[in-house]
């Protein structure tokens, strides 16, 4: 498996725009994750799915930022507007179901470099 | 909330060392916890999963252990080599995934 994969690697866009990450996850995982990194705030988890349904978006900051997952195999992240806050590192992570009765080890992909001027 | 704390932040040491990194959480609630290395740009890299009802995990020069009850985990790194310097962080899955601040790892040739 190629595991996970995210485009574009970088995105640079002007404040006000709107602005679209995309995610493929290893082919069976059950759990989607979508996080954000920053240098202030760490490593942040911004919503997850299981079997395609969201189940916690309590980390989305605001209604600028939405999340779907029309089918297995692939997620968006969509902020509109972008705003220079927005900056950051975007990571989508995917995850079998556990035995224990939760997710399990969890893949990240390489990420998207976010830049909003 | 769940709470995890990586201490130290930094750590630099020769090489050939032995190291420990230490990850704190506040609930002992959880289904598992994981370590990860971190590159500079880059993603993050599963190192090691340790289920709740384990106590200790191994890959390599690697070793995880879990104490539930008190809340800690640590990270031994065996005969440290210059290609293990990176970010090494910590997640704790209770009923969300968690995640410490990490250690920024120098090892010196």
């Amino acid at each position: 498996d190629a595991g996970v994969i995210q485009s574009p690697r970088h995105e640079v866009t002007e404040m006000g725009q709107e602005v679209t990450l995309r995610c493929k996850p290893i082919s069976g995982h059950d759990y989607l994750f979508w996080y954000r990194q920053t240098m202030m705030r760490g490593l942040e988890l911004l919503i997850y799915f299981n079997n395609n349904v969201p189940i916690d978006d309590s980390g989305m900051p605001e209604d600028r930022f939405s999340a779907k997952m029309p089918n297995a195999s692939f997620s968006t992240l969509k902020i509109q507007p972008s705003e220079p806050r927005d900056s950051a590192v975007y990571f989508c992570a995917s995850s079998p179901f556990g035995s224990g009765g939760s997710y399990n080890e969890q893949f990240f992909g390489p990420g998207t470099r976010l830049t909003v001027l | 909330k769940q709470e995890v704390t990586q201490i130290p932040a930094a750590l630099s040491v020769p090489e050939g060392e032995n190291l420990v990194l230490n990850c704190s959480f506040t609930d002992s609630a959880i289904y598992n916890l994981q370590w990860f290395r971190q590159d500079p740009g880059k993603g993050l890299t599963s190192l090691l999963l340790i289920q709740s009802s384990q106590r200790e995990q191994t890959s390599g020069r690697l070793n995880a252990s879990l104490d539930k009850s008190s809340g800690r985990s640590t990270l031994y790194i065996a005969a440290s080599q210059p290609g293990d310097s990176a970010t090494y962080l910590c997640a704790v899955n209770g009923n969300q995934f968690y995640f410490g601040t990490g250690t920024s790892l120098t090892v010196i040739p």
